[in-house]
């Protein structure tokens, strides 16, 4: 079984400038997540779809980041523009569907620098 | 406010035991996951605690005690693979809620 694909794996890009980044979940998997984890510390939820709804985006700092989940598979966040303070690894999982007992599968990450 | 505790360092020796703390302050509380992240890594799945008492999986075990908002990760006879960043999360049916992380140094 193929897992959580993401692309690009890095990215160096300039403040104010914008960036889009894209997942291919587990096939089949219902639920998808991105998180933001920054360098020594734990990932933090930006956004869960559940196929292309969304179902928490309290975390997504909406005037600048954005995430669409077209036909409840692939997705892609956007970052427009961005910061210094975005440096950090962007984390796409995907769990076959929401609730505790799922665990959830992580694809590789993106790195991100802000420069 | 939601808040996880875990020491932030571990070390120990090869073929020794280590346990790893996790305590919580959160609301809408469903269980207690464990994640490992190797550096560079996805995190992985390791755990998960929804109810009371001791989950073991081969050389990993968890345990939770809702009652004291507290859990740990014991890592038995370690190997140098064990290595790796530790992190306890609190599911919220679905949601996840990360803590900050125990590094784990394991030495020959």
């Amino acid at each position: 079984e193929a897992g959580v694909a993401q692309s690009p794996r890095y990215k160096i890009i300039e403040k104010r400038q914008s960036v889009a980044f894209w997942c291919n979940p587990i096939s089949g998997h219902a639920t998808l997540y991105w998180y933001q984890q920054i360098l020594g510390q734990g990932p933090k939820l930006l956004i869960q779809f559940q196929n292309n709804g969304v179902v928490d985006d309290s975390q997504l700092p909406k005037d600048r980041f954005s995430a669409e989940r077209l036909k409840g598979v692939d997705s892609t966040l956007k970052i427009q523009p961005a910061k210094l303070e975005d440096s950090a690894v962007y984390l796409c999982a995907s769990s076959p569907r929401t609730g505790s007992r799922y665990e959830q599968y992580f694809g590789p990450g993106t790195r991100l620098t802000v420069t | 406010g939601q808040s996880l505790e875990q020491p932030s360092e571990v070390t120990a020796v090869e073929g020794a035991i280590v346990q790893i703390n996790c305590t919580y302050q959160t609301s809408g509380f469903y269980g207690l996951s464990w994640y490992q992240q190797h550096d560079g890594g996805a995190p992985t799945f390791l755990s998960y605690n929804a109810l009371d008492g001791l989950e073991e999986t081969g050389r990993f075990s968890s345990f939770l005690s809702r009652s004291d908002s507290y859990g740990y990760l014991l890592l038995q006879e370690l190997q140098m693979k064990d290595s790796a960043s530790y992190f306890c999360a609190v599911n919220q049916g679905g949601k996840l809620i990360f803590g900050q992380g125990t590094e784990l140094s394991v030495k020959p």
